[in-house]
């Protein structure tokens, strides 16, 4: 039984470029959230999505961060034009229907802005 | 919005006790509690509803007290395996979530 699977686990991009981050959720869980792990700082909230819908997106950026779950394949979190502030761990993780309280956690994306 | 957690670190021996406190400013539905070991995820270690329970499983437990808008959880009789950095997670009305500032936990022999 995979749990929530993340890639790539390490990403470094230049300032600029484009990051794209994928999340596999556990089988069977439909839920997806991604949270952002700053150095030496806490989990913050993104967003919380279902397939093909946007749940909640009030700790994304305004700018420059999306998020989408499609029907089929991962769930990808994409910055476009990095900034060194970017650097951090993304963490996604998954949760069964209506459970949105048990959530099982991926390895992380450590993504490195030069 | 994000929960406040005391303390911010604390060392202990093996065999001592712990408390350590989340506080939210908003009405809260549930508190998670997560332990986050460096340079992994965080692993789910439990989930206290609104109704004021307190649950537990092996040494480590937890309260919560919706009046209040805490949360505490108690490390007993700690082991060198619970170092780690330990983060309480809240929900509030809207569906609002938000993991606390979280607290280093250091157990040495």
């Amino acid at each position: 039984n995979a749990g929530v699977m993340q890639n790539p686990r390490h990403l470094v991009r230049r300032r600029g470029q484009e990051a794209r981050l994928r999340c596999s959720p556990m089988k069977g869980h439909s839920h997806v959230y991604w949270y952002r792990q700053l150095p030496e700082e806490g989990l913050k909230f993104m967003v919380y999505l279902q397939k093909e819908n946007i749940i909640d997106e009030s700790g994304m950026p305004k700018e420059r961060f999306s998020a989408e779950f499609p029907k089929e394949g991962p769930s990808i979190l994409r910055i476009q034009q990095v900034v060194r502030g970017d650097s951090a761990a993304y963490f996604c993780a998954s949760s069964p229907p209506s459970r949105w309280d048990e959530q099982f956690f991926g390895p992380g994306t450590r993504l490195t802005v030069l | 919005q994000q929960p406040v957690q005391s303390p911010q670190a604390v060392i202990l021996r093996e065999g001592e006790d712990a408390v350590i406190n989340c506080s939210s400013s908003k009405a809260l539905y549930s508190v998670h509690w997560y332990r986050q070991k460096h340079g992994e995820a965080p692993v789910f270690l439990m989930i206290l509803l609104k109704g004021g329970e307190q649950k537990g499983h092996e040494k480590i437990s937890a309260s919560f007290n919706e009046k209040k808008q805490q949360s505490s959880l108690y490390l007993t009789a700690s082991q060198l395996s619970y170092s780690g950095t330990y983060f309480c997670g809240t929900e509030s009305t809207g569906n609002q979530f938000y993991f606390g500032t979280g607290t280093s936990l250091t157990v040495i022999p």
